[in-house]
């Protein structure tokens, strides 16, 4: 099994959709969990941290459910330029060392118009 | 946000060879890591380079394969040696800041 498991995706939305991502962890010692995106040929940029209460961005919702290791995104009303590959990123490092990110395969997102 | 220049950004080499990266970062870091991403793939992390003192290798990646130098607190290169075509990949550094995890623009690797 996969440390940080995505769906696989693709996923082909219409513009205004509304489209949900999970992703689950297998490390119950997981420590902080991030939602990432990473456009073509770019390199990987945090969108948003997730937090137990879960946490609104805008358009961008994200979940956590440490009891079932369960991450999740929301995105509401899509847009063009939100077409990318989202990954999933757990850290398992412990207090005073160094990170340990585990990245998801990630999800393709492609919005139509 | 942190800004890190990360050179070449592509390059296409002939097996046999060896290929250096570099990433320069605007302000002092403690550690520095190196990922690879191979099509279609995630991140994986190969090592971290901490300046003075040898690089921390991940499980299945050694220091002869991709020897790494931390010279400063603001630099580092990954050499990626005696390369084949299974080495084709993104390479990317990364550093923390304020929690959040940076990359380069990353260097998209073609052996031939």
């Amino acid at each position: 099994r996969k440390e940080v498991e995505q769906d696989p995706g693709p996923f082909n939305v219409p513009e205004g959709a509304t489209v949900a991502f999970n992703c689950t962890y297998s490390n119950s010692a997981s420590q902080s969990f991030f939602w990432y995106r990473q456009d073509c040929r770019k390199e990987p940029k945090l969108l948003m941290s997730v937090y137990s209460s879960g946490n609104e961005d805008g358009r961008f919702t994200a979940q956590l459910n440490r009891a079932s290791q369960y991450i999740s995104l929301l995105i509401r009303d899509s847009k063009l330029s939100d077409s990318a590959t989202y990954l999933c990123v757990v850290n398992t490092a412990t207090s005073g060392s160094a990170r340990q990110l585990t990245f998801g395969s990630g999800t393709q997102l492609t919005v139509l118009p | 946000s942190a800004v890190i220049s990360q050179k070449p950004s592509r390059d296409i080499c002939q097996r046999g060879t060896s290929l250096t990266i570099q990433c320069q970062v605007d302000s002092q870091v403690t550690m520095m890591f190196w990922y690879r991403q191979q099509p279609g793939q995630s991140l994986t992390l190969i090592a971290t380079a901490n300046q003075g003192s040898e690089a921390t290798y991940e499980s299945g990646f050694v220091i002869d394969k991709f020897p790494i130098s931390r010279p400063n607190l603001t630099f580092s290169t990954l050499t990626v040696s005696n390369m084949s075509p299974e080495d084709s990949s993104i390479y990317l550094c990364s550093v923390d800041r304020d929690g959040e995890a940076f990359f380069g623009q990353g260097t998209r690797l073609t052996v031939v």
